[in-house]
């Protein structure tokens, strides 16, 4: 079974440019999560999908950020436009149940790792 | 905003070396632990989700406990080896069908051959 595919693995760009990720989930899960690593941190959530609809966006910084779940199975992460604080890695994961039955164990992409000069 | 503590932020061990790290988490709405282990540039993979005070989980040479009560979990690593060189994340579950993870900042473990 494939796993959690995101792209691009690493982008660099200048300040005040757009960028975007892409996500496609394991097939049949219907929660899917954005979360962004700053160095040093644990993974902070950015944004949660069940099926197409964003139920948890409440730290999307929603000025320069937005999202989106098309057809409720791939999603894409933008930034427009960047700031140099946006440097960090932007880990895709998803989960076939809620985080805190046994079946709710993420399943994450290998991220993409944005440096922002 | 909830406060996830991993501890030691880093440790070196020996190839052989049995080792263990700490997640301290609140004690009270506790639904869920989850531990997982990130190698550098792969995915972060999940080791164990806990949800029982007391409970005890093992995958191979791994194995972690879990004392709600008190908020700490304990992830433990039997003679370590080169490839158990990771950074190990656990993420705290609030309150009953919460998909909400908070993660700590990781133990970042260097096993040396």
């Amino acid at each position: 079974e494939a796993g959690v595919v995101q792209s691009p693995r690493y982008k660099i760009i200048e300040k005040k440019q757009p960028v975007a990720f892409w996500c496609n989930p394991i097939s049949g899960h219907n929660t899917l999560y954005w979360y962004r690593q700053n160095l040093g941190q644990g993974p902070e959530l950015l944004i949660r999908y069940e099926n197409e609809e964003a139920v948890d966006d409440s730290q999307l910084p929603k000025d320069r950020f937005s999202a989106e779940r098309l057809k409720g199975v791939d999603s894409t992460l933008k930034i427009q436009p960047a700031e140099l604080g946006d440097s960090a890695v932007y880990l895709c994961a998803s989960s076939p149940g809620r985080a805190g039955s046994s079946t709710g164990e993420l399943f994450f992409g290998e991220g993409s790792r944005l440096t922002v000069l | 905003i909830l406060n996830v503590e991993q501890s030691p932020q880093s440790l070196h061990v020996q190839e052989g070396d049995s080792t263990n790290f700490t997640c301290s988490f609140p004690s009270s709405n506790f639904y869920a632990l989850h531990w997982y282990r990130w190698e550098t540039a792969k995915s972060p993979e999940a080791l164990f989700v806990m949800t029982l005070n007391g409970d005890e989980k093992k995958k191979g040479r791994i194995s972690a406990t879990l004392n709600t009560k008190e908020g700490y979990s304990y992830l433990y690593i039997k003679g370590s080896q080169p490839e158990d060189s990771a950074t190990y994340l656990c993420a705290f579950v609030p309150g009953a069908g919460s998909y909400q993870l908070t993660f700590g900042k990781g133990t970042k473990l260097s096993v040396i051959p």
